[in-house]
């Protein structure tokens, strides 16, 4: 199993640029996250999907927005880039058929605004 | 904001060596999680303990949870050049339904062979 797979890994943008960075999970699971991690900062929270169909705001959604395309796929948007967006984001993904579930990451999307 | 905390910031160790890292919340929990982060790569999930628990084992890992002092504890014991990488405790709320966890910043864990 590829568990939850990020693309792409590396990405360079100029300030104003627009993207969309790509999360798919084939854990069948019902929950997606988006975080940033900066250093020294942790992770936090942009964007979280509790179920198909449904998105909500995170800590930091400033900026950002999404898709809950299926129920594998949830893609985080940045429509006019800014320095301050730059960072690592990382799609976690967990299910929520019973309590205590652990979440599961992908090896994140490393992203420079120039 | 970041619900959990963890002390110390940096910790380096000898192969061999014991090493325990901290974490304080603020909340009421529905459980506590530990991950690991290797340098360039996602966080992977350690060990949960819920709200209703102690300690917890898991190989070399040991997890401790005090709720009445909303903190816990992770040691590794019989260290290995290969647990070098950064120690997140996150915690789920108690009430949340949607599996949001609020991570700490992190404790970053050197051991020297």
């Amino acid at each position: 199993n590829a568990g939850v797979t990020q693309t792409p890994k590396f990405q360079v943008l100029k300030t104003g640029q627009s993207m969309t960075l790509q999360c798919a999970q084939d854990m069948n699971h019902n929950s997606m996250y988006w975080y940033r991690q900066d250093p020294g900062m942790g992770l936090r929270l942009i964007y979280y999907s509790a179920s198909e169909g449904t998105t909500d705001k995170g800590e930091v959604p400033n900026g950002y927005n999404v898709s809950r395309l299926n129920k594998r796929e949830f893609s985080l948007r940045l429509e006019s880039a800014a320095p301050s967006q730059t960072s690592v984001y990382f799609c976690a993904s967990t299910t929520r058929t019973g309590p205590n579930q652990p979440q599961h990451f992908g090896d994140g999307t490393r992203l420079s605004i120039l | 904001s970041q619900q959990g905390e963890e002390d110390p910031q940096a910790l380096s160790i000898q192969e061999g060596e014991n090493a325990t890292m901290n974490c304080s919340y603020k909340t009421s929990i529905n459980n506590l999680q530990w991950y690991r982060q290797n340098s360039g790569r996602g966080l992977v999930h350690l060990i949960l303990i819920r709200s209703n628990e102690r300690e917890k084992h898991s190989g070399r890992l040991r997890v401790t949870l005090d709720t009445s002092k909303k903190s816990s504890s992770l040691l590794i014991t019989a260290s290995r050049a290969a647990d070098t990488a950064s120690y997140f405790c996150a915690t789920d709320q108690r009430g949340s339904t949607l599996g949001r966890l609020y991570f700490g910043r992190g404790t970053q864990l050197t051991v020297w062979p």
